[in-house]
């Protein structure tokens, strides 16, 4: 069985300041890692995905997340903050190459302060 | 814009109705899935619809069940309303067997009350 964590279920950010926001997964198998954005009243949207390629994975809107296998942990990252960000992050794990039964954590509501 | 499609946006059922829940996928898309999102948590996975077949289903009673068409729509049933099963339901399809990703809609909020 396969699980996430998230770590800080509320994240404060000032505009330009970096964005870091935790999850570390448990699996019996190498996973597959993503992270999705939710919206106010909007579905989940793909912010990136690890595949087992490169550990550091670059995805839409300028955020990034390393994968770190000793650490069991996908941190994402983005350097400068921006009003636009602000939104609920689902890290989520999968035993399947092409992302489906899709495991999340409970989610990260990200705030910027202006 | 994902290309997928749910209706009702809004619904509000009594305890011990039946409920349909529907989605539209993206044209070509042969796998949907249904999740639950209760408030302040994650998305759960119910189950998956490959082909018109269910292909795996997560840790949710038989009350909740599905169907996939051939025209790329898919409905979600929930029988006997329980109060917990207030929730935004989204679902998400994709082309099998591609490197792709999932797309989802932008889901139905349930309440039970």
């Amino acid at each position: 069985a396969q699980s996430v964590t998230q770590l800080g279920s509320h994240v404060s950010v000032s505009e330009g300041a970096l964005v870091l926001l935790r999850c570390n997964y448990s699996s019996s198998v190498p996973p597959y890692l993503f992270w999705y954005v939710q919206y106010p009243n909007q579905g989940l949207q793909l912010l990136l995905k690890y595949t087992s390629a490169a550990t550091l994975v670059k995805g839409i809107n300028g955020f990034e997340a390393e994968f770190k296998k000793s650490e069991t942990s996908f941190h994402l990252t983005k350097p400068s903050a921006h009003m636009s960000d602000a939104a609920e992050y689902f890290c989520a794990v999968s035993l399947n190459f092409g992302n489906e039964k899709l495991t999340f954590g409970t989610g990260t509501r990200l705030t910027i302060i202006p | 814009e994902t290309g997928v499609t749910q209706s009702p946006t809004h619904l509000i059922k009594t305890r011990g109705q039946q409920v349909t829940l529907r989605c539209s996928s993206q044209s070509g898309h042969n796998t949907v899935s249904w999740y639950q999102q209760a408030l302040g948590q994650g998305p759960q996975f119910i189950f998956q619809y490959y082909r018109e077949e269910e292909n795996g289903r997560g840790n949710f009673p038989p009350r909740f069940s599905g169907l996939q068409f051939p025209n790329y729509s898919s409905e979600l049933n929930v029988n006997a309303l329980e109060l917990d099963d207030s929730a935004l339901y989204l679902c998400a399809s994709m082309l099998q067997g591609t490197y792709n990703e999932q797309f989802f809609g932008p889901g139905t909020r349930l309440t039970v009350l």
